[in-house]
């Protein structure tokens, strides 16, 4: 079983509508979880980070943890083209001390 | 901008050759990182200083060799390498607290690396 598994996608959705994306994670000791957009041939660039259970909103962005049901989500509201990225999870576990990235899904966001 | 700054951007490289990565940050971050991504797939770390003291090394071969001058410089020099070392290499830094480096990553724009 994969440490943290993402839907690879491609996930479509059309201008203005919102995007779900969703990460579950294997250690029930896992502490900080993040999420990144990378465009194509770009590095990885921070959107959100959530440490505790419930949702965080900033702007767009929500990210949702539920730490029992061992997910983390994101969800992109009023999506743009310019959303259109892979999004990465990325889960600092309870024992490693560095970040277990996902495999990332690519979201297309259709105008 | 990123906060964090790599050079070269591209690197063209024999198997023969030798040749360094740079990484600079000014965050007053004292854990950085590299990565290496290649096409299609999440990062991969490589190594990770913390309070310019290397802590982590994953199983990476020799022909990469990390180094970390200061707080705010780190580098990757190269030698030796091989076709499949093309990737991307990202460097990142964040801060260090207490036992866990819970402070999210932030990433540099990256080397593209071409090993001919």
């Amino acid at each position: 079983q994969k440490e943290v598994e993402q839907n690879s996608g491609p996930l479509s959705v059309p201008e203005g509508a919102i995007a779900s994306l969703n990460c579950t994670y294997s250690d029930r000791g896992s502490q900080s979880f993040f999420w990144y957009r990378q465009y194509s041939g770009k590095s990885p660039e921070l959107i959100m980070f959530i440490y505790s259970n419930g949702d965080k909103e900033d702007g767009r962005f929500t990210a949702q943890l539920n730490k029992a049901s061992q997910y983390v989500s994101l969800l992109i509201r009023d999506s743009q083209p310019s959303d259109s990225a892979t999004y990465l999870c990325a889960v600092l576990s309870g024992s490693a001390r560095q970040l277990t990235f996902g495999s990332g899904t690519q979201l297309t966001v259709l105008p | 901008d990123t906060e964090v700054t790599q050079t070269p951007k591209h690197l063209v490289m024999g198997m023969t050759n030798k040749k360094s990565l740079k990484c600079e940050q000014h965050m007053g971050h004292r854990a950085m990182y590299w990565y290496k991504q290649k096409a299609k797939k999440p990062p991969e770390l490589m190594f990770v200083y913390s309070y310019e003291k290397l802590s982590i090394n994953e199983s990476v071969p020799s022909r990469f060799s990390p180094e970390c001058p200061n707080s705010s410089l780190l580098n990757l020099h190269l030698h030796a390498l091989q076709p499949e070392d093309s990737a991307l290499y990202l460097c990142a830094s964040s801060q260090v607290t207490g036992r866990s480096y819970n402070s999210p990553l932030h990433f540099g724009n990256g080397t593209r690396l071409t090993v001919t």
